[in-house]
């Protein structure tokens, strides 16, 4: 089975930059979560989806951030403009349903320059 | 609130010496899950507690989970460098369905 797959596995760009950060949930999966990791502040959760439909979105930092889900099969996280404290790992996961164990996509490593 | 409080926060051992992490919360956990990251990696489950007292094991690995559900802890046996990593344990985050609540997590290094 393909697990949840993260695109891209890097991305390094300058500030004020538009970063779109994509994910591809485990099929049969209807919970999504976007996940930020730092140094400093941990692993934080940003917004999650129950059935492409945004449930909490408390954890999105500011309105420089936004997410969607069109479909069943695919999740974007959209930051813009870009500022070099946006730099982390961004996890993607999902899960059967509710508190089920949730599965990672092995990340994206942006550096705002 | 809705934190839970891991410590501690880094420990390092020799192989083979055991190691325990523990996870605290104020207020009584519906059930508790653990995950490990491994250097460079995502978190990958582990296990999911659920009745008050249980424990159970994998391998090397003992979890428990507190008889009054605020704490939990994860004991691993005789360590080897391939335990290294950082493992977390995450709660439900109450009022949103679904949502973990991830603690800071215990940052293991193994000395051979």
């Amino acid at each position: 089975d393909a697990g949840v797959i993260q695109s891209p596995r890097h991305e390094v760009t300058e500030m004020g930059q538009e970063v779109t950060l994509r994910c591809k949930p485990i099929s049969g999966h209807n919970s999504l979560f976007w996940y930020r990791q730092t140094m400093m502040r941990g692993l934080e959760l940003l917004i999650y989806f129950n059935n492409n439909v945004p449930i909490d979105d408390s954890g999105m930092p500011e309105d420089r951030f936004s997410a969607k889900m069109p479909n069943a099969s695919f999740s974007t996280l959209k930051i813009q403009p870009s500022e070099p404290r946006d730099s982390a790992v961004y996890f993607c996961a999902s899960a059967q349903l509710g508190y089920q164990p949730q599965h990672f996509g092995d990340g994206t490593r942006l550096s705002i320059l | 609130g809705q934190q839970v409080m891991q410590i501690p926060q880094y420990q390092h051992v020799q192989e083979g010496e055991d190691f325990t992490t523990y996870c605290n919360s104020s207020t009584t956990l519906s059930n508790i899950q653990w995950y490990k990251q491994r250097p460079g990696g995502h978190p990958v489950f582990l296990i999911q507690l659920v009745k008050s007292g249980e424990v159970k094991k994998q391998k090397r690995l003992t979890f428990q989970f507190g008889e009054a559900k605020k704490n939990s802890s994860l004991h691993i046996t005789a360590t080897q460098t391939t335990d290294v990593g950082t493992y977390f344990c995450a709660r439900e985050g109450g009022t949103s369905y679904g949502k973990l609540t991830f603690g800071q997590g215990t940052i293991l290094t193994v000395h051979p």
